[in-house]
């Protein structure tokens, strides 16, 4: 039980346009998902908090405009990349949290990168 | 300020050989703590986790560790490594009402023949 889904797990895309990575949690419901960034050998960033039907809530230095984030059910959150530049080239990795429930459950990730 | 630090950057070690991996933390409050792994370009499994009780804690893949609150220190050890244990492992620490994780800079394991 608990796992959670990426999907792309390696996308390449064009500099300037849009990237949508989902993230699913195939058998529970999260109330709340993160997104997490991950360099080249070093360790993960939080970098946004998403709680179901309401607006994420974006770690500091965090650009909330260029990476849009809606958890519209509870099953699944999205991280749009809007014109993705190649420093947005990263890891993306996902989390959920089973409600009322203190471990996170990780995606496999998403390898982002821009041309 | 809450923070994960893991003082070994890279450690080698033999095949058979112990392993202690050190996980040292900041938290100002009752800490629920976590060791990760992670093989190259996949997710983080988790190996183990505490959140209370026992100090000594089990997880999968023969792996143990052990809070120490007066040390703020959360190790991993392992009695005998195998080949398949090179990867990179991360210490975690987390809990209050956001559930947020801080993660350690990472550990990366080799293990030679």
């Amino acid at each position: 039980g608990a796992v959670v889904s990426q999907h792309p797990s390696r996308v390449i895309c064009k500099s300037g346009t849009s990237v949508k990575i989902e993230c699913r949690s195939l058998d529970f419901q999260a109330t709340t998902m993160f997104w997490y960034r991950q360099f080249p050998k070093k360790s993960l960033m939080l970098m946004a908090t998403s709680n179901e039907g309401s607006k994420a809530t974006y770690e500091q230095g965090v650009e909330k405009d260029k990476f849009l984030i809606n958890h519209a059910s509870l099953t699944l959150s999205t991280l749009t990349v809007t014109s993705a530049h190649p420093e947005d080239s990263s890891f993306y990795i996902c989390s959920a949290l089973p409600g009322a429930y203190n471990e996170q459950f990780f995606g496999p990730g998403t390898r982002l990168t821009v041309l | 300020a809450q923070s994960v630090t893991q003082p070994d950057i890279h450690i080698t070690v033999s095949e058979g050989a112990s392993l202690e991996l050190r996980c040292n933390y900041s938290y100002g409050a009752t800490p629920y703590l976590f060791w990760y792994v992670q093989s190259p370009g996949q997710g983080l499994q988790l190996l183990l986790k505490y959140f209370s009780g026992d100090t000594l804690v089990q997880g999968i893949k023969g792996f143990e560790a052990e809070f120490k609150r007066s040390q703020s220190s959360f190790n991993l050890r392992k009695p005998s490594v195998h080949w398949s244990d090179a990867a990179e492992y991360f210490c975690a620490v987390g809990g209050g009402a956001t559930n947020k994780l801080i993660f350690g800079t990472g550990t990366l394991l080799a293990v030679q023949p």
